[in-house]
This record gives C-alpha cells, structure tokens and sequence, in this order.
C-alpha cells in the first residue's frame, strides 16, 4: 500500500487565490519531506525541505512567502500556493525520507492548474 | 554540492536495439542513485536503485545499472528495447535520507 498520501491530486483554481496541497505520511514519522515541481517535459526540481517543528529550508528562487510550508507533525506537510498565478501551474510532489532506511517514498503527486 | 548530468537529452532507437543512458553524479561523500521512469501521462516510477553492494543492479522491465565509483558513473543498460519503453528517464542521487536530486532528463523514443 501507499507510504506516503499526497492530496488533493488535482486541483483547478482561478488567478489570486491560495491552494493548500497535503502530504502525510503513512507508515513512519518523518521528521523531514521534500517538496518538487515539475513542470511539463521539464524535471523535478526541489523547492524545499520540510523539517518537522521547524522553518522550512528553500532553495534558491524559490519564494518563501508564496510557497508557504508547514509541517506542524512527524507525518504532515503543508505546501501553500499564496496568490496562485498562471505560471504556478505544475505538478507538485512531496516525498518523505525514512530515517531508518535511509529510503526515499514519493507522494502522487498534485496537479495544480490555475486559471 | 550534489548534481546529476544526463547528457543524453533525447535518444531514438529502433525496436530490439541495445539501449544505454548516460549519467554522471558530483558529490564528495556516499550516494544512493536511482533511475526513475516516466511514461507520459504517468507518475515517476523507480526503475531500480543502489544503495551498497554489488555495482551492477538489476530493476524492473529488464533494466539494470552499473555504479562505477572511480567514473562517478551509473549508467542504465536494457539489452533489447520494446516500443512500451519510450518514456523520460531520470537519474538521481542523493545522500542517507538527504533531499534528491534529479537529473534533467532523457526522452526515449522507441520506433516501432
């Protein structure tokens, strides 16, 4: 069964509002997830690393204030897109690291289209 | 600071044809790598993956990779290619559950 529950999977929303996007973590408490965006034909890249009771850590060009990310819990991440815009649209993904493994589990995945 | 290069941005085969997939990672300590592959319209899926051990690693669907330390090297081999292979394939690498890195990506197009 699925580690790791990614939701909405996919979400339409119009130009200035926010969308929050969900990752929990199923089997294990994950004091860290990873939040990527891939947009079409394009590759992941990595936004930002979620750590658990703790600021978020983003990597360059990524703006902190609209991708807004809480992981209030060893099994929940938050990823919200402030004043969503048109080039906000992509394919957002959270993947959370088991610390005892050292594996590395993959969300579905949130289409995100703004209109 | 870690980085994957594929340098292979599109390859086209023909059906049966041996298929190899370049990828060379940078990162000063011990890596896992990955392959990953996306069909279109699909989510990624892990192809196969190193974590120690034997450097030539068997996956899913009839594909393999070899890590080469000294070559920071772990290309992707499949001996015949189908024409349900064409799909984006991305190399990874990453650091004990450190965040992961993806390459940019190699399109394959299979000729049927």
């Amino acid at each position: 069964g699925a580690v790791v529950s990614q939701h909405p999977s996919r979400v339409i929303c119009k130009s200035g509002t926010s969308v929050k996007i969900e990752c929990r973590s199923l089997d294990f408490q994950a004091t860290t997830m990873f939040w990527y965006r891939q947009f079409p034909k394009q590759s992941l890249m990595l936004m930002a690393t979620s750590n658990e009771g703790s600021k978020a850590t983003y990597e360059q060009g990524v703006e902190k204030d609209k991708f807004l990310i809480n992981h209030a819990s060893l099994t929940l991440s938050t990823l919200t897109v402030t004043s969503a815009h048109p080039e906000d649209s992509s394919f957002y993904i959270c993947v959370v690291a088991s610390g005892r493994s050292g594996e590395l589990f993959f969300g579905e995945g949130s289409r995100l289209t703004v209109l | 600071a870690q980085s994957v290069s594929q340098h292979n941005h599109h390859v086209i085969l023909s059906e049966a044809a041996s298929l190899e997939l370049g990828c060379n990672y940078s990162y000063g300590g011990t890596v896992n790598l990955f392959w990953y592959v996306q069909y279109p319209g699909q989510h990624l899926q892990l192809l196969l993956k190193y974590f120690s051990g034997d450097p030539l690693v068997k996956g899913i669907k009839g594909f393999e990779a070899e890590f080469i330390k000294s070559k920071f090297s772990f290309n992707l081999r499949k001996p015949s290619v189908q024409w349900s292979d064409t799909a984006e394939y991305f190399c990874a690498v990453n650091a004990y559950a450190s965040k992961i890195i993806f390459g940019s990506g190699t399109r394959l197009s299979i000729r049927p």
